[in-house]
């Protein structure tokens, strides 16, 4: 079965370290959307791809970059984390406009010390 | 920019009852598709129903209907004979006019007592 994953699941990391979280999915969906998730805020949309090099920054893009090289991959790069980046952050993936269901990774817990 | 409006941050039900969750949103396009997605402390996005803009027909799935005003530009999501496992948090979701996004409000949480 197609599936959307995301790793590590949990990252403790230190403020001012580079920091990757991976993405990876095999709907083969050109469209791919990162988001983090707050207390009170909801999904905010970070960074989000419509296809292989293709790149755009979302609402909260700031301190954060991806790079999209292939279909089934989007990372997302903290160039130097901060304790306001501490937060559960997902991927999502979507077949294209209209009714198509996103799909959504199982999350990764982010915590800058 | 468009907005999805969730105004209930919390809401609770007791088990078998039937709860509305509010949604209103903001778009200015005629063709558009509306999303309801369930988040249990699992943390896993799912999608519980969705509908699309050009039909007048409510969307059901089995336990779960919409209440869809296109005028009013509101789509409330009724949970009939609630269960434990309903708990969860409730996200709205609009599409954006000519666009692959979806636009989220900011959810309910949902608490089923017993």
């Amino acid at each position: 079965d197609a599936e959307i994953t995301q790793s590590p699941r949990h990252k403790i990391t230190e403020t001012g370290r580079q920091v990757t979280l991976a993405c990876h999915q095999t709907w083969n969906h050109n469209n791919m959307f990162w988001y983090r998730q707050d207390l009170g805020h909801g999904l905010r949309l970070i960074h989000y791809s419509y296809g292989v090099q293709d790149t755009n920054k979302g609402e909260v893009s700031d301190g954060y970059s991806v790079s999209r090289s292939n279909t089934e991959d989007l990372p997302l790069t903290l160039e130097s984390a901060a304790s306001s980046q501490t937060s559960v952050y997902f991927c999502a993936s979507r077949e294209g406009q209209g009714p198509y269901e996103q799909y959504f990774g199982p999350g990764t817990r982010l915590t800058v010390t | 920019a468009q907005t999805v409006t969730q105004s209930q941050p919390e809401m609770s039900v007791q088990e078998a009852e039937t709860v509305t969750l509010s949604c209103t949103y903001d778009t200015s396009e005629s063709d558009y598709y509306l999303f309801w997605y369930k988040q249990p402390p699992s943390r896993q996005m799912i999608l519980v129903i969705r509908q699309e803009a050009y039909k007048q027909q409510n969307a059901t799935e089995n336990r779960f209907s919409v209440n869809f005003q296109k005028a009013a530009k509101s789509f409330s999501l009724k949970i009939s004979d609630s269960q434990l496992g309903d708990a969860a948090m409730y996200f709205c979701a609009s599409t954006q006019g000519g666009s692959e996004k979806l636009v989220f409000g900011k959810g309910t949480k949902l608490t089923v007592n017993p």
